[in-house]
């Protein structure tokens, strides 16, 4: 199976503060990975798809990039309502694998 | 709006069986494949298997052949998943996900817990 290893697994910020997560997979997955977001109690929502590109709806201080086998999730300017749990997907290989997550506070 | 309506909690004994409810509205059933995902805090999300409503084709994660059978009702626009030979590690919320645009969760259901325990 591919690995993902996402990091931090928490992280605390200010707002209107950058915030960058990582996913690193074990292999190349080309741009097949998407980023989701689940808010506490609710259920994961897509964010990013394609390694690049924002889901309907998605606000622009989003954005997702891509250096080899290295994935990156920016939110721009961190809102009150980005608080929750962030977690990459691979759709390269079944089966699809997701990281960790990561926990992101407001400080 | 897409909508993926899923069954309630469930608390249930080892060794029995569960079988799970998603339920679609919003779109064209038939139309768009259907993932499984498995949530605990030990081992975050898993992928479980897909089906294709039309056809019933299905695709499993090894981990999870044996344990998980997906299944649909076209009628009812309904998903199902049933869980075999239950034990306490099958104890988490499991979500139903649409796949979307091309092979992305675009929409999930609201989880159903299930609890193993005597």
């Amino acid at each position: 199976d591919i690995q993902m290893t996402q990091s931090p697994a928490s992280l605390s910020a200010s707002l209107e503060e950058i915030v960058t997560i990582t996913c690193q997979a074990s292999q190349d997955i080309g741009n097949w990975l998407a980023w989701y977001q689940q808010k506490p109690g609710k259920s994961p929502q897509l964010l990013i798809y394609d390694a690049t590109s924002l889901a309907d709806g998605v606000p622009s201080r989003f954005s997702g990039s891509r250096s080899g086998t290295q994935y990156s999730l920016k939110i721009s300017r961190l809102q009150v309502e980005d608080i929750g749990s962030y977690y990459c997907q691979q759709a390269h290989s079944n089966p699809n694998t997701f990281g960790a997550g990561t926990k992101l506070e407001l400080k | 709006q897409v909508q993926l309506q899923q069954s309630g909690a469930e608390l249930v004994k080892p060794g029995t069986s569960v079988k799970l409810s998603c339920k679609a509205s919003g779109y064209t059933f038939t139309s768009n494949h259907m993932n499984w995902i498995k949530q605990t805090t030990g081992q975050g999300l898993e992928w479980i298997g897909i089906i294709n409503p039309g056809s019933g084709g299905t695709s499993y994660n090894v981990k999870f052949k044996g344990k998980a059978t997906l299944t649909v009702d076209k009628s009812s626009s309904t998903a199902f998943m049933q869980l075999s030979s239950l034990t306490p590690e099958d104890s988490a919320v499991y979500y139903c996900a649409r796949v979307g645009r091309r092979v992305w969760m675009d929409a999930w259901g609201q989880g159903a817990s299930v609890t193993v325990s005597s």
